[in-house]
This record gives structure tokens, C-alpha cells and sequence, in this order.
């Protein structure tokens, strides 16, 4: 059973552009949470996602950034217009149902220049 | 609003040394707490999570505790190893929804 996978694990974008990172959760999780870390601070919760639905979102800016979990295929989170200060790393987590152990992926290293 | 304390910042301790790492929380009304092991310029893996009902979870050298009355919850490493070296991250549930709130996080260091 593979684990959460991420994609791509490095991403360069210069200022403007529009960033895609993908998150395929663990098989049979339906569930997938979308999570920031910037340089020296802690992981900040941005969104929470079940197929097709946006149940908490929360955590996301108001502006630029979007995400969603289409029945066939990944979740995506997507930064339009990215800044130098989308420069973090976006991890992904998944599980089977709301209250149970939380599985992440290895992350997405967006580097805006 | 919630807010997730780990203290200490950062410890160094010898190889054969047992490690204690804090957490504490503002608000006891949460559904399950997950401790979190991160490696430099990697993702997290999950060490042990705690049920609201739980008092504490084992897994190995690992031992977490939790009480939810005082908000706090303490994570054991017993011998610690040069391999277990990397950021211990503690992760509150806030809601039903399953989001998490983390912590900033305790560097360890095991020296051989």
C-alpha cells in the first residue's frame, strides 16, 4: 500500500505564475488536509477536503489560492499569481475518516523567485 | 482559540539517555492528539496518536501520555539513539473535522 504521494517534491515558479501541486491520499482515504510550513514556523492547517467537497477551508487565504478533490484523480492546490511569500513548503495529509490518524505525504517544496 | 506549546525548543542529550518532550494545550476539548517525527527537508511520520479517551499509547521505545484535565501530553523516547535525532512535532485535533493544530516543534539531537 503506497504511502501519500506528492508531486512534484520541488517546484520553482517566478513571480505571477500559477503553481499546481498534487496529492494522491493513501488507498481507501477519502479524506485529504492540505497544510503550510514556512521557513521557521510551524505546519498551519489551509484546507480540508473530501471527494468532490470542500468541508473546512478555513485555514486558506482569501485570494489566490484554491483547492479541490475531483472524484477521479488527485487533489490540487492551486496559488495563482504566486508571490515570494508562497514560498514554503505544502504538505498533504490523509486518513480513512475525521477522527483517526493522520498520514502525510513527503511534501512540495514551492520555491517563488 | 487553541493554542499547541513545546517546550523545550531544543534538546541535546547523549546516546543511552531516555528523552522527555512536552506538549501542552490551551483548550482540553480535543479529539485526538498525534505525535510526529520530522526529519530536515522531509515530511512527517506519524509516531503514535492518542485518543481523547486515552490516557497513553506505546510503541516500541515510544511512550506518549496524555491529560486532557491539565492539557498536557509527554512524549518518552527510552535510550535514545543518534537515529532518532529530528524535530517531535505534537498535533492537536481541534474539531470533528480531523484538522489539525500543531506545535512548533522540540529539536532533538542524540550526540554518540
Amino acid at each position: 500500500n503506497a504511502g501519500v504521494m506528492q508531486n512534484p517534491r520541488h517546484l520553482v515558479r517566478r513571480r505571477g505564475q500559477e503553481a499546481r501541486l498534487r496529492c494522491s491520499p493513501m488507498k481507501g482515504h477519502s479524506h485529504v488536509y492540505w497544510y503550510r510550513q514556512l521557513p521557521e514556523e510551524g505546519l498551519k492547517f489551509m484546507v480540508y477536503l473530501q471527494k468532490e467537497n470542500i468541508i473546512d477551508e478555513s485555514g486558506m487565504p482569501k485570494e489566490r489560492f484554491s483547492a479541490e478533490f475531483p472524484k477521479e484523480g488527485p487533489s490540487i492546490l492551486r496559488i495563482q499569481q504566486v508571490v515570494r511569500g508562497d514560498s514554503a513548503a505544502y504538505f498533504c495529509a490523509s486518513s480513512p475518516g475525521n477522527s483517526y490518524e493522520q498520514y502525510f505525504g513527503p511534501g512540495t517544496r514551492l520555491t517563488v523567485t | 482559540k487553541q493554542e499547541v506549546t513545546q517546550i523545550p525548543a531544543a534538546l541535546s542529550v547523549p546516546e543511552g539517555e531516555n528523552l522527555v518532550l512536552n506538549c501542552s494545550f490551551t483548550d482540553s476539548a480535543i479529539y485526538n492528539l498525534q505525535w510526529f517525527r520530522q526529519d530536515p527537508g522531509k515530511g512527517l511520520t506519524s509516531l503514535l496518536l492518542i485518543q481523547s479517551s486515552q490516557r497513553e499509547q506505546t510503541s516500541g521505545r515510544l511512550n506518549a501520555s496524555l491529560d486532557k484535565s491539565s492539557g498536557r501530553s509527554t512524549l518518552y523516547i527510552a535510550a535514545s539513539q543518534p537515529g532518532d535525532s529530528a524535530t517531535y512535532l505534537c498535533a492537536v485535533q481541534t474539531d470533528s473535522w480531523g484538522k489539525f493544530q500543531f506545535g512548533a516543534g522540540t529539536q532533538v539531537v542524540v550526540t554518540p
